[in-house]
This record gives structure tokens, sequence and C-alpha cells, in this order.
């Protein structure tokens, strides 16, 4: 298993300015993912983020919003940049530690709150 | 293309009864197929998997699946609700190296 902690874990933000999520994992991984879970929906693949490549981004986001740095294989932060009302979400961050089964262990979550 | 739908978005029980969660699943390939649990104010967590070994899953707090191919189900079960069960589970679903999918989400309620 893996042991994974982010920062912040809450935050409550105003519009126009950008907020940067920590994600910490305590073992080396390759693949890292950002997700979202805005109010009262499942999550959302925001990016794959893999340490030595640029991350790989789903449909529906981007980088200048959503920047993402991977600069070793036990860290990574997404960035929310110029945020408004409809980026109040949780942000979640997972690692991969099995390939082939594609089970994930998530970080405890980021509440962002954009006033 | 893979798919993922819970068919119930809430699920009320009384403590001490018997609690189903119902997932159906739509892959191409032999999915692996999860359940994961996010209670209040908490990061997820893996409640139990199935990646082709057994047909019955056994998962932590009591939880069990069962994968029917012929009917395309993973439905959870739990033979008796604890106050603690109340959280959101989610049923997910991936195809070797794709992408996992994740159904919608279904709230457990547990009555006194």
């Amino acid at each position: 298993s893996a042991v994974i902690s982010q920062k912040p874990s809450r935050d409550i933000c105003q519009r126009g300015t950008s907020l940067t999520i920590q994600c910490q994992v305590d073992s080396q991984v390759t693949m890292m993912f950002w997700y979202r879970q805005q109010p009262g929906q499942s999550l959302t693949l925001i990016a794959t983020a893999n340490q030595g490549s640029e991350a790989t981004y789903e449909s529906g986001f981007v980088i200048d919003k959503f920047p993402i740095s991977r600069p070793n294989l036990t860290f990574s932060t997404l960035t929310v940049s110029n945020m408004s009302p409809e980026d109040s979400s949780i942000y979640l961050c997972s690692v991969d530690l099995q390939a082939v089964y594609n089970e994930q262990f998530f970080g405890p979550g980021t509440r962002l709150t954009v006033l | 293309a893979q798919s993922v739908t819970q068919l119930d978005s809430h699920v009320s029980v009384s403590e001490g009864t018997p609690v189903l969660l119902r997932c159906n699943y739509s892959s191409s390939y032999s999915p692996s197929l999860f359940w994961y649990v996010q209670h209040p104010n908490k990061g997820l967590q893996l409640l139990l998997k199935y990646t082709s070994a057994a047909t019955l899953v056994k998962g932590i707090n009591g939880f069990e699946a069962e994968f029917k191919k012929s009917e395309t189900s993973f439905h959870l079960t739990k033979p008796s609700a604890h106050m603690s069960d109340a959280a959101e589970y989610f049923c997910v679903v991936s195809e070797g190296d794709d992408k996992i999918i994740f159904g919608k989400g279904t709230r457990l309620h547990i009555l006194p």
C-alpha cells in the first residue's frame, strides 16, 4: 500500500487567484493521477502525471488552467489557476502501485471553495 | 468502450439488516472491478477488487461482491449494516492499460 498526504487539506480562495495543491507519497511511484470531485458528482480524472514526462490531460482540462509538476517519483503538484466559483471541488491525487490491475490509492483530498 | 452504472444514487437500510449496492458494467474485455468507499471528509479507500480470480470477492469491513459475467454485474453486499457503514460507495471498472472509470456513486444511509 501507499501513504499519501495532501496540502492544504482545505482552502477558501478569492476569484481570479491561483492555488497549488501538493501531493506527497511515502514510496516511489511512476504513475500519479489528479482527480476532481465536484459537489454531488463522481470523480473525474483531470490528468495523469508520470515522472519525467509532460502530464497527459483529459478532455475538458487544459494545462493553462491546471498546470502540473512532477519533479520526482514521490511528489507532484496541481495548480488551479485563475479560479472561479465553478472550481469549488475536492481535488484528490492518487497513485497506481500495480500497473496490471490499476489498483489506486488516494490521498485525503483538498477541499477548495472559491468565493 | 468501458462504462459503469450504479443503479441507485441513495440506499437506506436499517442497522443490522443486509446491504445491497448495485453496479453494472460494460467492458469489451475481461475487466478489473473495484469498490471504493468514501467516508465524510475522508479520502477514498479500497474495499475490494476483482481481477479474474475467484468470482466472489471478500473485502474489508465484512463487505463482499460477486462478479457475474452473464449479468455484467458486480453488486456489493454486506449481511448486517453498521452505523459506521454510512458513506459514499463507488464502483470502478478498468481494462488493462485503459483508464479507470468511476460510477456516479451510491450514498448509503443507515437508519437506527
